[in-house]
């Protein structure tokens, strides 16, 4: 089975802090993402990451940044964390593009609280 | 761009009745349409996929989707509902255009109260 784990399941971070939140999947996907879940917005997609060192805007990337040095290895940050932040952060991944009808795999999220 | 649409905030139904979350969907192209399920404090799970063929199409713990092209919805079904089956529900659509391909995009999210 494939596996995505956030290390961290629950934070509580002061406002201004530098935050990580790390993600780490287990086959070999190119793919990996991270997502912000909120009540009555869903999921929106803040970065996404194709491959080893490259990285994609998504839909709200503003006050976020992404590192992927291994490409087993995704990390999201927020340089100086902001109490609108306080969220549900989930990731995710897929495997290559070839087949289309391939889902997308999400981590236990991360919830992170911020004072 | 891609968008699917939940017009249920809250979906209410009685134990061993049949259920029904809506999904509408807006693509440019063929749609690859996806549910998913959320239980508490938890990621989101895959149940079924449309990709081509039949219509209907079946998934884990008893669900099955029917797809429908002329009212671009993709309805989330099943025939008698489990107390267990209360979560939040989420319908998505792959991207596979160009520049986007491989994004996926949710819909907000149905939660399903299913009452003993």
């Amino acid at each position: 089975d494939v596996k995505v784990t956030q290390s961290s399941r629950y934070l509580v971070k002061r406002t201004g802090e530098k935050v990580f939140l790390e993600c780490v999947q287990d086959m070999d996907h190119e793919n990996m993402f991270w997502y912000r879940q909120d009540p009555g917005l869903g999921l929106r997609l803040i970065y996404f990451s194709y491959d080893v060192k490259m990285k994609e805007k998504g839909d709200i990337p503003e006050g976020y940044s992404v590192s992927r040095e291994k490409k087993e290895r995704f990390s999201l940050i927020l340089e100086s964390a902001s109490t609108n932040q306080t969220s549900m952060y989930l990731c995710a991944s897929t495997p290559p593009d070839r087949y289309i009808g391939n889902t997308i795999y999400f981590g236990e999220g991360s919830w992170l609280t911020v004072v | 761009a891609q968008s699917v649409a939940q017009p249920e905030d809250q979906v209410n139904v009685a134990e061993g009745n049949p259920l029904t979350v809506k999904c509408t969907y807006s693509v440019s192209g063929n749609p690859y349409l996806f549910w998913y399920v959320q239980y508490p404090n938890r990621g989101l799970q895959f149940l079924l996929k449309y990709i081509t063929g039949d219509n209907l199409v079946k998934g884990s713990y008893g669900f099955e989707a029917e797809f429908n092209k002329s009212q671009t919805s993709f309805h989330l079904k099943k025939p008698s509902a489990l107390v267990s089956d209360s979560a939040l529900y989420f319908c998505a659509v792959r991207d596979i255009g160009g520049y986007n391909f491989n994004k996926f995009y949710f819909g907000s999210g149905t939660k399903l109260n299913v009452k003993p």
